[in-house]
């Protein structure tokens, strides 16, 4: 299995632009995680996703901040409009039985607003 | 009160010795512990977890876990230089709200010294 895949690795924008985020979870998981690490504030969890479904999205910042997952396959998290406190590393975690066998987590995307 | 604590450290060890690395959670209905390596620009990694009271051993890991004192602990025995990173508690904190997801703490820098 080629495990949680994450794109871009690296994205760098203006202030007020759209970003898009994209994850592609382990085959036959059914959780899904968004999680944003800082240095300040560490690993925070911003939403996440059983079977499609959302289940928790307190910790989404503000309305800027939008999740979808289409399918078992792919999700996306989209800032619309971006602003410069937005800049950390996104990562994306997939999950079967999270109980007994914790996340995988993506390579993350690196995000910079300027 | 942080709901999962640890210490940030560095905590410097040389080569060959015992790393004790600490955690404690602040909600006693806690079920699942978990221990993530995370090397400097990479993702987390997942090393153990660990459910029940008492230790479990993996190799040089060893988890503990006290529930009655809201503790968890990660010891790495025979120190190597690429043990350095930082290492991340997370736990799948109790109740309803709480769900299946998982609450990191802010990580403790590890660093061998060869």
């Amino acid at each position: 299995d080629a495990g949680v895949i994450q794109s871009p690795r690296h994205e760098v924008t203006e202030m007020g632009q759209e970003v898009t985020l994209r994850c592609k979870p382990i085959s036959g998981h059914d959780y899904l995680f968004w999680y944003r690490q800082t240095m300040m504030r560490g690993l925070e969890l911003l939403i996440y996703f059983n079977n499609n479904v959302p289940i928790d999205d307190s910790g989404m910042p503000e309305d800027r901040f939008s999740a979808k997952m289409p399918n078992a396959s792919f999700s996306t998290l989209k800032i619309q409009p971006s602003e410069p406190r937005d800049s950390a590393v996104y990562f994306c975690a997939s999950s079967y039985k999270i109980r007994a066998a914790g996340y995988t987590f993506g390579s993350g995307t690196r995000l910079t607003v300027v | 009160q942080k709901e999962v604590e640890q210490n940030s450290g560095p905590l410097s060890v040389p080569e060959g010795a015992i790393a004790s690395l600490n955690c404690t959670y602040s909600d006693r209905g806690s079920q699942s512990f978990f221990w993530y390596r995370q090397y400097s620009g990479k993702s987390p990694e997942l090393i153990m977890f660990i459910y029940s009271n008492g230790d479990k051993e993996d190799g040089r890991f060893t988890a503990q876990l006290n529930k009655a004192s809201q503790y968890v602990s990660l010891l790495i025995r025979d120190s190597q230089p690429s043990d350095s990173a930082t290492y991340l508690c997370a736990v799948n904190l109790g109740g309803k709200s709480s769900g299946d997801k998982l609450t990191f703490g802010t990580g403790t820098r590890l660093a061998v010294r060869p």
